[in-house]
Order: structure tokens, then C-alpha cells, then sequence
């Protein structure tokens, strides 16, 4: 089977700006995780859907969301962004909501400037 | 203070050694997670545990409920075990997980 993809793996953007993330999980998980790591506030948990339903969300403002497809792709947008928001975001994948061992994607690596 | 302690932050080790990385937390929880992070950012999970001791080769994991205390020991330490080794915790039925701040374990030949 395919691993946790993400897209794009890079991107640089400038304040103010938006943000489009996606994550495909592995083929038959219906559970999308995503986090947020920082050199200073090292992995902090954004949100996870399951069957298209936020099942629980992190204490991220909300210029955070997310949402999740049918085919239980899912995507995390960031609105205004600030400098502050440059950190990998990762996104893992599991069959069912938790708990249960989770397979992270690579990451997409943000740069605010 | 956080809610998920590792010790120690940093860990040197010859090769061969004998590894073990501690974990306390201050929470309920329904299970505990070892992960490992390479350079670059990948992360793999290790152990999901919720009881006892589980064992994948060379790496054991255990956990003490009634402490709140679990531990990720490394026999026969090699170079390619050099990575940051994070514990996490889910507090309920759900997959939100809740980080130690990791360990960075550098393995020297």
C-alpha cells in the first residue's frame, strides 16, 4: 500500500496570505490527523476528521480549519497568514478515530515571509 | 509544566550501549505512543501501548499505569538508531495525541 502522502512538500508564502494543504492517507483509513511542529513549540495537535466529521480540534485560532472528503482525502487551510505559522505540518492517517498507531506523511514544510 | 516529561533532552551513546529514554505524564490517558524522527522530518510510531511491555527487536517499551511512567529501552545501540525518539499520549477515544518535547539520541561508532 501507498504511504500518507502530502502536498505540496514546500512552500513559501508571505503574510497575510492563505494556505491550501492536502493529505492523502493510506488507502482505507478514514481517520486524517493533522500537527503543527515548531523549533519552539516542538508538535502540537491541529485536528482530526473522521468520516468527514471533526471529531476534535487543538488550540490553534481560527485561521486554522480543515475539512475532510469523501473519499477521505483531507485538506488544512491557514487564512492571514503570520510569521509565526512557518513550521512543518504533518498529517498521519489511521483506519479508525483513536486511539490507534498513527502513519505520518512527510510533511509540508511552510516558510511565512 | 507539561503534561508529557521525557529525560533526558539529549543522549550520547557508543555503539552497543544499552538505551533507555523515560517518559512521565500528568494526565489520564487511554494510550501511549513511542515515535522516532529522522532528520528531515519523518516520523515512524514504534509502540502504541496501553499496558505492560511490548518488544520489535531491538527496542522494548513499558509503562507503569499507576506511576504514569514509561520507558523506551534500546539494546545493542547502533549509528542508524541516532534520531529524535518523542513520546505522546491520547487522553480519550480519539487520535489526538499530546507530545513530550523528544529526545535526541546521537549513537557514535
Amino acid at each position: 500500500k501507498a504511504g500518507v502522502t502530502q502536498t505540496p512538500r514546500y512552500l513559501i508564502k508571505t503574510r497575510g496570505q492563505q494556505v491550501t494543504l492536502s493529505c492523502s492517507p493510506i488507502s482505507g483509513h478514514r481517520s486524517v490527523s493533522w500537527y503543527q511542529q515548531t523549533p519552539g513549540q516542538g508538535l502540537q495537535f491541529l485536528f482530526e476528521y473522521f468520516s468527514e466529521t471533526q471529531r476534535n480540534k487543538g488550540n490553534f485560532p481560527g485561521r486554522f480549519s480543515g475539512r475532510q472528503f469523501s473519499n477521505s482525502r483531507s485538506e488544512m487551510n491557514v487564512s492571514t497568514l503570520e510569521l509565526g505559522d512557518s513550521a512543518l505540518y504533518l498529517c498521519a492517517s489511521s483506519p479508525r478515530t483513536g486511539p490507534e498507531t498513527q502513519y505520518f506523511g512527510p510533511g509540508t514544510r511552510l516558510l511565512v515571509l | 509544566k507539561n503534561e508529557v516529561e521525557q529525560s533526558p533532552q539529549n543522549l550520547t551513546a557508543q555503539e552497543g550501549e544499552f538505551i533507555t529514554i523515560n517518559c512521565s505524564y500528568s494526565v489520564g490517558i487511554s494510550a501511549l505512543h513511542w515515535l522516532q524522527q529522522h532528520p528531515g522530518g519523518g516520523i515512524v510510531s514504534l509502540f502504541m501501548l496501553s499496558s505492560g511491555k511490548k518488544k520489535h527487536g531491538r527496542l522494548i517499551a513499558t509503562i507503569n499505569i499507576q506511576e504514569k511512567h514509561s520507558s523506551l529501552h534500546i539494546t545493542a545501540s547502533h549509528p542508524r538508531d541516532s534520531a529524535v525518539y518523542i513520546c505522546a499520549v491520547n487522553g480519550g477515544a480519539t487520535n489526538k495525541l499530546i507530545f513530550g518535547t523528544g529526545t535526541l539520541l546521537a549513537v557514535q561508532p
